[in-house]
């Protein structure tokens, strides 16, 4: 199946600095899917890429696709401690049933 | 709609005791996984259905792990006899396109 990895596992930063998590796939990706994750909470969809170099915000979050369809980035610009969670991509499971593949994961500490 | 819903929120039992984890997804979606979520192993799925069908069983762990999904309105995960390494966060999520999570049910096996 299809796998991902995606890094740094943590990140820890002062509020108000940058963030950015990545995701790479040795195959080509029909789609990605960015999810995040409160501490105690439960994963929420945040958005899907889909063309090749798509980029799309949302707010102080930018999502990018890369243009081999192989990689995807979420940058935070200006983190607040709001932000803080886990930020996982994830990879359609090469079926027609919505089977997702995540990654592991990347942990934000947001420091006040 | 109310979104995924998962009971019990919390379970604690016993080794040895049977364990039974419950998930209404949302109304219309037609694909159901459960997934389940550790410090050590992240998040893994277990079992998805499509229109009720089990569809990949392969990351149910062992036979002591089973599900059901008797109507597109309910599912059921069991574990059978549970023991301590099974410890960890149960979720559900249902799903037509992007997936929609429940808030997941923490199970503590003494």
């Amino acid at each position: 199946g299809q796998q991902v990895m995606q890094i740094p596992q943590y990140q820890h930063v002062q509020e108000g600095e940058d963030f950015t998590t990545y995701c790479n796939s040795s195959t080509t990706l029909s789609n990605i899917q960015w999810y995040k994750q409160r501490p105690g909470g439960h994963p929420v969809f945040l958005i899907q890429l889909v063309k090749s170099g798509e980029v799309k915000k949302q707010k102080r979050l930018t999502f990018q696709f890369g243009e081999a369809k192989k990689n995807s980035s979420l940058h935070i610009t200006a983190t607040q401690t709001t932000d803080v969670g886990t930020y996982f991509c994830a990879v359609a499971g090469g079926t027609s049933y919505g089977k997702l593949t995540f990654g592991q994961g990347t942990i934000l500490t947001v420091h006040p | 709609d109310a979104g995924v819903i998962q009971s019990p929120r919390h379970e604690v039992t016993e080794m040895g005791q049977e364990v039974t984890l419950r998930c209404k997804p949302i109304s219309g979606h037609n694909s159901l996984f459960w997934y389940r979520q550790t410090m050590m192993r992240g998040l893994e799925l277990l079992i998805y259905f499509n229109n009720n069908v089990p569809i990949d069983d392969s990351g149910m762990p062992e036979d002591r792990f089973s599900a059901k999904m008797p109507n597109a309105s309910f599912s059921t995960l069991k574990i059978q006899p549970s023991e301590p390494r099974d410890s960890a966060v149960y979720f559900c999520a249902s799903s037509l396109g992007e997936q929609f999570f429940g808030p997941g049910t923490r199970l503590t096996v003494l």
